[in-house]
């Protein structure tokens, strides 16, 4: 079944303590982006990748990484996680721009 | 900076009528423009897409428009049904050769009454 999956799905953590969020996905599609959602904000993309090895930052980059070293393997890391970045997070993937965006589950993380 | 405005927060509207949503942005006009619907809890989930330079889509009961003069994109769901119900997202794809910038609205929550 073609898919997007995330993990975890759901996870608490304190100030500072690193945490990565996986996401990967079976449809060999190029692209990938990770996206946050808050109430009353929608959702911004965080990060996106084109291609293996290449990244760019989207609307609300700060105090996250990504990586694409495979194809299939988008990880989300957040080096020193701060209370404002409690967030519902989605990645999602398609075969290039202006295609049809596959989403995850979603991640809900919260940061004490 | 480009901004994206879904006009309702909220819509709600007797089963069997057409439920309209709006989608406008500012500045520049997007290379596609998508719709999703979204459940609460989970990923929204791709309905249709648009190019800048296709006036109309259709799929079975759903109707988008663009129109670049006016910066507005209309989804229509006709012989609207309960389970229509859920927050609609309207999004600007910016996407060209050297990016891929993604742009959503905040949604619309639809509520389809029976």
């Amino acid at each position: 079944e073609a898919q997007v999956t995330q993990n975890p799905r759901y996870l608490i953590t304190v100030t500072g303590k690193k945490l990565t969020v996986t996401c990967s996905q079976n449809m060999n599609h190029e692209y990938m982006s990770w996206y946050r959602q808050d109430p009353g904000l929608g959702l911004r993309q965080i990060y996106y990748s084109m291609n293996v090895e290449v990244t760019d930052k989207g609307d609300v980059p700060e105090g996250y990484k990504v990586s694409r070293k495979e194809k299939r393997n988008f990880p989300l890391i957040l080096e020193s996680p701060s209370p404002n970045q409690t967030s519902l997070y989605f990645c999602a993937s398609s075969l290039s721009g202006g295609e049809t965006q596959y989403f995850g589950p979603g991640t809900r993380l919260l940061v004490l | 900076s480009q901004k994206i405005e879904q006009n309702s927060e909220a819509l709600n509207i007797q089963e069997g009528k057409t439920a309209t949503l709006t989608c406008n942005y500012t500045n520049y006009s997007p290379a596609y423009l998508q719709w999703y619907r979204q459940d609460p809890g989970r990923g929204p989930v791709f309905l249709l897409l648009i190019r800048e330079n296709e006036k109309e889509k259709r799929k079975e009961r759903l109707k988008v428009t663009f129109d670049t003069t006016l910066k507005q994109s209309l989804f229509h769901i006709t012989a609207s049904q309960p389970a229509d119900s859920a927050t609609y997202l309207c999004a600007l794809d910016m996407s060209y050769s050297s990016a891929s910038k993604i742009i959503f609205g905040s949604g619309t929550r639809l509520s389809i009454r029976p």
